[in-house]
């Protein structure tokens, strides 16, 4: 199966800090990629879709690199409710097989 | 409001007592799918639906069935539950899925199912 790499933390970050992860990716035929947010004992929730050119939602950034095959996610001007698991998602590269699930990045804003 | 719904949300159970988890979407997506999310291991696929009357196995599909009769709804039926079936379930859905991409998925709100 498809192997998606996270590193799980946690980061423990202050409020107010910039904090920044990747995720790597084995299937260079994925041509869809997500970030997702999970919070404790919830469902997850998409976060932003992340395009070949990058994109910007707010205080979040996602970049992809498709030569290096990973996805990057930063966070500006942290808050305290950004508190979660980022999960890295992406197909499977046959549409039909769905989503490829990271184990997530456990991120912790302190006051 | 577009959303996912399971019943029931939480479910202890015993060795070998069929159950079915119920999931419904109103949002008229065609592709439905379920997972289970365990420590450790992350979300892992079970089973999906492309359509109505196609279903096919995912990344975990032993001990698990599915129906897909109705497009709004994707039951999940365990016949003879074991306790390595105890987990976090949640259906998903998205509004296609084409030859190579995946549309965005919506999650339900999961279910914790435990068996003794």
């Amino acid at each position: 199966r498809k192997e998606v790499e996270q590193d799980p933390g946690p980061f423990n970050v202050p409020e107010g800090a910039t904090v920044a992860f990747n995720c790597t990716y084995s299937n260079s035929a994925s041509q869809s990629f997500f970030w997702y947010r999970q919070d404790c004992r919830k469902e997850p929730k998409l976060l932003m879709s992340v395009y070949s050119s990058g994109n910007e939602d707010g205080r979040f950034t996602a970049q992809l690199n498709r030569a290096s095959q990973y996805i990057s996610l930063l966070i500006r001007d942290s808050k305290l409710s950004d508190s979660a698991t980022y999960l890295c998602v992406l197909d499977s590269g046959g549409g039909a097989d769905g989503l490829t699930f990271g184990k997530g990045t456990h991120l912790i804003i302190q006051p | 409001e577009a959303q996912v719904t399971q019943n029931p949300r939480y479910l202890i159970t015993v060795t070998g007592k069929k159950l079915t988890v119920t999931c419904s979407q109103n949002m008229n997506h065609e592709y439905m799918s379920w997972y289970r999310q365990d420590p450790g291991l992350g979300l892992r696929q079970i089973y999906y639906s492309m359509n109505v009357e196609v279903t096919d196995k995912g990344d975990v599909p032993e001990g698990y069935k599915v129906s897909r009769k109705e497009k709004r709804n994707f039951p999940l039926i365990l016949e003879s539950p074991s306790p390595n079936q105890t987990s976090l379930y949640f259906c998903a859905s998205s509004l296609s899925v084409g030859d190579s991409f995946q549309e965005t998925q919506y999650f339900g709100p999961g279910t914790r199912l435990l068996v003794l």
